[in-house]
């Protein structure tokens, strides 16, 4: 159980175009999620919490038309990168909390994105 | 002071010993506390939860928390190389709202045989 999927695995874009990211809760409901991004060698860093019907909520520093987030259902999140440059290239991990359950988060695979 | 601390690492143990894990954190109010594994590029695993003061067990893996002194652990018993990740320690605090958790920048460890 627990099972939190992302699509695509790996991209390669050009300067300029806009990347979707899909997250999707497999094994249960999550009317929350969230996506992190994680450079080399760093730490996790949460970008915003995606809420299913409303607007989610972003981190300090995170520009919210750069990073679009759609919750639109109880198993789906999607995050829209707009006009990708090579510094949004890293990897971007959604995660999902159960709504039945306690706070502990199940993380997806993670989504490795390259901006040329 | 960051909200959640952790020794970078790399912490190097020979293999069948025991792995100890530390983490610290500052919101006295944290309500709930959990250990991740990551191995490198990929997402983070949840392994273990802790929610009250003492020990948890499963398995290899013992969570113990101490909230009087904001602390909490994780130890690997009988340590296999394949245990070699980084570790990352995630607190839910009192304030965070929308029950997001805070993430400590992780311990490497590296088992070798």
């Amino acid at each position: 159980g627990a099972v939190v999927s992302q699509h695509p695995s790996r991209v390669i874009c050009k300067s300029g175009t806009s990347v979707k990211i899909e997250c999707r809760s497999l094994d249960f409901q999550a009317t929350t999620m969230f996506w992190y991004r994680q450079f080399p060698k760093q730490s996790l860093m949460l970008m915003a919490t995606s809420n299913e019907g409303s607007k989610a909520t972003y981190e300090q520093g995170v520009e919210k038309d750069k990073f679009l987030i759609n919750h639109a259902s109880l198993t789906l999140s999607t995050l829209t990168v707009t006009s990708a440059h090579p510094e949004d290239s890293s990897f971007y991990i959604c995660s999902a909390r159960a709504n039945r359950g306690g706070n502990e988060q199940f993380f997806g695979p993670g989504t490795r994105l390259t901006v040329l | 002071q960051k909200e959640v601390e952790q020794n970078s690492g790399p912490l190097s143990v020979p293999e069948g010993a025991i792995a100890s894990l530390n983490c610290t954190y500052s919101d006295r109010g944290s309500q709930s506390f959990f250990w991740y594994r990551q191995y490198s590029g990929k997402s983070p695993e949840l392994i273990m939860f802790i929610y009250s003061n003492g020990d948890k067990e499963d398995g290899r893996f013992t969570a113990q928390l101490n909230k009087a002194s904001q602390y909490v652990s994780l130890l690997i018993r009988d340590s296999q190389p394949s245990d070699s990740a980084t570790y990352l320690c995630a607190v839910s605090p009192f304030s965070g709202g929308y029950n997001k958790l805070i993430f400590g920048a992780g311990t490497r460890l590296a088992v070798h045989p």
